[in-house]
């Protein structure tokens, strides 16, 4: 069946620093991958997505790029900040016609000042 | 846009009693919601997914008689913890697709709710 495995956290960085996580999924055909964030006492929120082979999604700074041939979805950041402290869950849908996202373990990320 | 509102945020409640959550869409017709449940410093575990007008779809492992899920509306869906005991503390969160048209297509998530039974 369809799943995602992240990097083990957490993740304790300073500020202005280069983050990346890790992400890799399994799944038959072409699922889309997506990044959703957490904010503490938050509920999820959509970070970024891409529904194909080489998209790459791109929001507030972050870039994720679809790679089929490594099966990874792999989080970036060229200078994080400390608002970006959080929870970041990486997730994929089939491309059945259920809809149901499939999400990795989550990495807690830490920006220190 | 595409708002879901999840309802109580956070609930105490004592060994034996049933809680209710519930998720409305506020500014859009529902069709699915995905019932979610968050482990401590883990992921999102699906555990159903309900269907206005029909039974929900519960995923393997998920007891059906003691999380009965209800999709009375295109706007509300229930899940209601029956009998709950403290292993069922958790935090549960819904979740439902976004209209098609909509610029953010996607899922948009309620807030969670974090149930305690003590």
């Amino acid at each position: 069946g369809n799943s995602v495995t992240q990097m083990e956290g957490p993740v304790t960085l300073s500020e202005e620093a280069f983050l990346t996580i890790n992400c890799t999924y399994t799944a038959t055909g072409y699922p889309s991958l997506f990044w959703y964030v957490q904010y503490p006492g938050e509920g999820l929120q959509l970070l970024l997505k891409a529904t194909k082979a080489d998209d790459k999604g791109s929001n507030k700074g972050f870039e994720a790029t679809y790679r089929k041939e490594t099966t990874s979805f792999h989080l970036e950041k060229g200078s994080v900040q400390v608002s970006d402290s959080a929870v970041y869950f990486c997730a994929l849908r089939g491309n059945s016609n259920t809809g149901k996202l499939i999400f990795g373990q989550g990495t807690t990320l830490q920006v220190k000042p | 846009g595409a708002v879901v509102s999840q309802h109580p945020s956070r609930v105490i409640c004592k060994s034996g009693t049933s809680v209710k959550i519930e998720c409305r869409s506020l500014d859009f017709q529902a069709t699915t919601m995905f019932w979610y449940r968050q482990f401590p410093k883990k992921s999102l575990m699906l555990m159903a997914t309900s269907n206005e007008g029909s039974k929900a779809t519960y995923e393997q492992g998920v007891e059906k008689d003691k999380f009965l899920i209800n999709h009375a509306s295109l706007t509300l869906s229930t899940l209601t913890v029956t009998s709950a005991h403290p292993e069922d503390s958790s935090f549960y969160i819904c979740s439902a697709p976004r209209p098609r048209d909509s610029s953010n297509y996607g899922y948009t998530f309620g807030s969670g709710t974090r149930l305690t039974v003590v």
